[in-house]
């Protein structure tokens, strides 16, 4: 059992590049998250999904997109890369959010934009 | 904007002692959480309150909540070195289908 996966584990872009991240779990969760942790600060939600093929904004969703075309897998995608966007980035899932919202994180994403 | 804050940001105390956060919300909530994150790593969830309990202990941590002044607090009984990590709380409102962050507190246990 992987749990929550992420991949890559560390990517360096420069400006307006793209790239995608991606996370996947292998506890048949409903639920998927995207966060960004900044120096110093708690998680920030980009966007989540609730089940196969939904999506959902969060906290801060300006400059990101993310598809859940398969139950296991979220992914999310920089269009046009900023050094704002320079963070941690932690996918996590639930089992059912408001009834099971006890969220598994996987191991994060560091991403330098420069 | 995020719904806890912890108090303090930042907590330095010798191997043995009791280690004390706090963390406060703004609205009603379903359960509230906490969360541990050793530097560079994921958060791994400790335990979860509902909101109709009133204490709840796992292993050396004792979890409150008191929904009428909406705070919680986190107690490490005899730390140890490996409790050295940031602690998070997160809650959810009824009806929400996610968690919302407080920004953390940077415990450091001393030997």
């Amino acid at each position: 059992n992987a749990g929550v996966t992420q991949t890559p584990k560390f990517r360096v872009l420069k400006t307006g590049q793209s790239m995608t991240l991606l996370c996947a779990q292998d506890m048949n969760h409903e639920y998927m998250y995207w966060y960004r942790q900044d120096p110093g600060m708690g998680l920030r939600l980009i966007h989540y999904s609730v089940g196969e093929g939904t999506t959902a904004k969060g906290e801060v969703p300006d400059g990101y997109n993310v598809s859940r075309l398969k139950k296991q897998n979220f992914l999310l995608g920089l269009e046009s890369a900023a050094p704002s966007q320079t963070s941690v980035y932690f996918c996590a899932s639930s089992l059912f959010g408001g009834q099971a919202p006890t969220q598994y994180f996987g191991p994060g994403t560091r991403l330098l934009v420069l | 904007s995020q719904q806890g804050e912890e108090d303090p940001q930042a907590l330095s105390i010798q191997e043995g002692e009791n280690a004390t956060m706090n963390c406060s919300y703004k609205t009603s909530i379903n359960n509230l959480q906490w969360y541990r994150q050793n530097s560079g790593r994921g958060l791994v969830h400790l335990i979860l309150i509902r909101s109709n309990e009133r204490e709840k202990h796992s292993g050396r941590l004792r979890v409150t909540l008191d929904t009428s002044k909406k705070s919680s607090s986190l107690l490490i009984t005899a730390s140890r070195a490996a409790d050295t990590a940031s602690y998070f709380c997160a809650t959810d409102a009824s009806g929400a289908q996610k968690l919302v962050f407080g920004q953390g507190t940077r415990l450091t246990i001393n030997p």
